[in-house]
């Protein structure tokens, strides 16, 4: 079955520690997308990607780096400089076709929590 | 800029009872609109679109939603509610006459409570 696969599902960050979060999908999408989902707060972009070895910064991308050298994987890196990463963070992708309003794809998560 | 709201944190219903979960947009344009649901712990998973055409837009597990421009708003619905529907649901938007990358705007989320 096509889809988007998060790994790992739960991961603690030390202090100063910088982490990975994995992105993979099969949906042959060109599009790739990282949220942060806060209670009460929706989901805010981090970063997008349209295609390989491009992305660019969503909302809140302070502290926070990508890689899209894949067209299947899009890793996102949270870093010591992101001072309140505890979130649970969600990878999507999609279809890019002008006009046809495409639903994103989305992953079922990462939940990080400060150690 | 685009913006959408979900003016109810939670909605409660009686198992058997319809539901409706609200929505309202603001865009430039004439507007995609999304409804995704999200269980616990998962993430979203897409229930239907309103792209043009009918203003009644019917989607998965017997979901459907009315897009009203005039009131700008794109509620929705389900004749029947069942207890498997609790869960939280989000409204998107996203104006496809904004060039370049089209962002979509998600709500804040409503979390539907339905009461066996």
């Amino acid at each position: 079955d096509g889809g988007i696969t998060q790994s790992p599902k739960y991961l603690f960050r030390k202090e100063g520690q910088n982490v990975t979060l994995s992105c993979e999908q099969n949906l042959n999408h060109d599009a790739m997308y990282w949220y942060r989902q806060d209670p009460g707060q929706g989901l805010r972009l981090i970063y997008y990607s349209q295609i390989v070895n491009d992305f660019q910064k969503g909302d809140i991308a302070e502290g926070y780096s990508v890689s899209r050298e894949k067209k299947e994987s899009f890793p996102l890196t949270v870093t010591s400089a992101q001072k309140n990463p505890t979130a649970f963070y969600l990878c999507a992708s999609s279809l890019i076709q002008q006009g046809a309003g495409q639903p994103q794809h989305f992953g079922d998560g990462t939940r990080l929590s400060i150690l | 800029a685009q913006s959408v709201a979900q003016p109810e944190d939670q909605v409660n219903v009686a198992e058997g009872n319809p539901l409706t979960v609200k929505c309202t947009y603001s865009v430039s344009g004439n507007p995609y609109l999304f409804w995704y649901v999200q269980y616990p712990n998962r993430g979203l998973q897409f229930l239907l679109k309103y792209i043009t055409g009918d203003n009644l837009v019917k989607g998965s597990y017997g979901f459907e939603a009315e897009f009203n421009k005039s009131q700008t708003s794109f509620h929705l619905k389900k004749p029947s509610a069942l207890v498997s529907d609790s869960a939280l649901y989000f409204c998107a938007v996203r104006d496809p006459f904004s060039g370049g990358y089209q962002k979509v705007t998600f709500g804040t989320g409503t979390k539907l409570q339905v009461i066996p």
